[in-house]
């Protein structure tokens, strides 16, 4: 979905290291979630922030750190990268209120060696 | 919290022909029931979802059903296509706050012309 850009679209990096995602979206949505895809676990939800000072944590929040800059901004930050946070990593949005759809980026695929 | 079961893991059919896949959840109070389609290098899309005061929804040759006495709901795809190749995730939500989804494994979906 265009309409949620998530950069960089690929990263490598080593362990320890620092890494942020940035997530930017011109839906005007609400809400912003920030997602984990392993091969064989499906997506699993790390945060989620509901408005610019609403931010909750997820199932597998262990290791990262967010930060809502704007509606229309998200970041997901590694502080120090370790091998197992390999994965596919997934932005998406929703409109506030009840059992409303969520639209998804097109990922970052995060390598850590 | 819930758990959400998704069954095959991958699926192969003739072009032509039907494709069925089954998710089952945990958690009764669980009321929303999104259908996700990947595409290779893409985020999940939704194509379809159901909400638990519908038995059955339908959209062209998509439809879902939803059985909430065995919590289990099913996608349908009749008249499958080459361009349905892709991994289809289920996901169930429960909304007494906010938009939480659980999402299945997935299921890889090959159709062979």
């Amino acid at each position: 979905d265009a309409d949620v850009t998530q950069t960089p679209r690929n990263r490598i990096t080593k362990t320890g290291k620092r890494i942020m995602l940035e997530c930017s979206q011109t839906k005007g949505h609400d809400r912003m979630y920030w997602y984990r895809q392993d091969p064989g676990l499906g997506l699993r939800l790390i945060y989620y922030s509901f408005d610019v000072k609403d931010i909750n944590k997820g199932e597998i929040s262990d290791g990262y750190s967010v930060s809502r800059q704007a509606q229309a901004k998200f970041s997901l930050s590694l502080e120090s990268a370790i091998p197992n946070q390999t994965a596919l990593y997934f932005c998406a949005t929703s409109v506030r209120g009840r059992n409303q759809p969520q639209h998804f980026g097109d990922g970052t695929r995060l390598s850590i060696l | 919290g819930e758990n959400v079961e998704q069954h095959p893991s991958t699926l192969s059919v003739q072009e032509g022909d039907s494709a069925v896949i089954k998710c089952t959840y945990s958690d009764s109070a669980s009321n929303y029931f999104p259908w996700y389609k990947q595409e290779l290098g893409k985020g999940p899309q939704l194509i379809i979802d159901i909400r638990s005061n519908v038995g059955e929804k339908k959209d062209q040759r998509i439809a879902v059903t939803l059985n909430k006495t065995a919590k289990h709901f099913s996608l349908h795809i009749t008249e499958t296509q080459p361009e349905d190749s892709a991994v289809y995730f289920c996901a169930a939500g429960y909304m007494e706050y906010g938009n939480k989804l659980v999402f299945g494994a997935g299921t890889i979906l090959r159709v062979k012309s």
